[in-house]
């Protein structure tokens, strides 16, 4: 089956740094996507990984190990604004996302 | 228009009804999607469309149908709503070269 899992929930405090996890089960793959969602909000890209490794994209990084089905969101430096539901999704053979239910990050000053 | 749009933002809905919601792009991607979001669940796939003129189902189609009559439009409709479809409705649209996709701002429907 297919099957993405993340935490529900985390918090971190502003100026720090935080590591969100998500294991992937896909039929196929085609890459790993991570969006950000704030409240109230529709989602919105931040990073894609087909290669195994690190995109570092300013602030944000994220990470893919294909043999481990594994990848994380590293946000450095955070901001109040960083509160938000980061969301990881496989991309299957089919070109289609699935979506884990999303971790809500929580930042305390 | 400058993305995707959906209409209405917000609907409520007594059970029984019919409802289109409307979902418009101006970015001539051809692949579109349908997704509801429900607390504490990922997004789930409703219905896509690769290309006009061709639809497929997703994860949770029964209750939905859809069209795709050109590249832009892409409607979603529950022909007789219940409680259980009450949800937000987000609709997306992906682009071919770097595959990522790009949503609308959703609605927000209550069935009652």
């Amino acid at each position: 089956g297919q099957n993405i899992d993340q935490p529900t929930e985390m918090t971190a405090t502003e100026g720090a740094i935080v590591q969100i996890n998500c294991t992937y089960q896909t039929s196929g793959f085609n890459g790993l996507f991570w969006y950000q969602q704030h409240a109230g909000e529709a989602p919105t890209f931040l990073s894609y990984n087909v290669l195994d490794g690190l995109e570092e994209k300013g602030r944000f990084s994220s990470f893919l190990s294909r043999s481990k089905g594994y990848s994380y969101l590293l946000l450095k430096e955070l901001q109040m604004k960083d509160s938000a539901s980061y969301l990881c999704a496989g991309m299957d053979s089919n070109y289609q996302l699935i979506w884990g239910a999303g971790t809500k990050l929580i930042i305390k000053p | 228009i400058a993305g995707i749009t959906q209409a209405p933002t917000s609907q409520i809905l007594a059970a029984g009804r019919r409802m289109t919601l409307r979902c418009t792009q101006d970015m001539r991607h051809n692949a579109m999607y349908w997704y509801r979001q429900d607390l504490g669940l990922g997004l789930r796939l409703i219905h896509y469309s690769n290309t006009a003129g061709t639809t497929g189902k997703g994860e949770v189609p029964d209750g939905y149908s859809v069209s795709r009559a050109n590249t832009d439009d892409f409607p979603l409709t529950l022909a007789s709503a219940v409680p259980s479809q009450t949800s937000v409705y987000f609709c997306a649209s992906r682009e071919r070269d770097s595959d990522e996709q790009f949503f609308g701002p959703g609605t927000r429907l209550t069935v009652l």
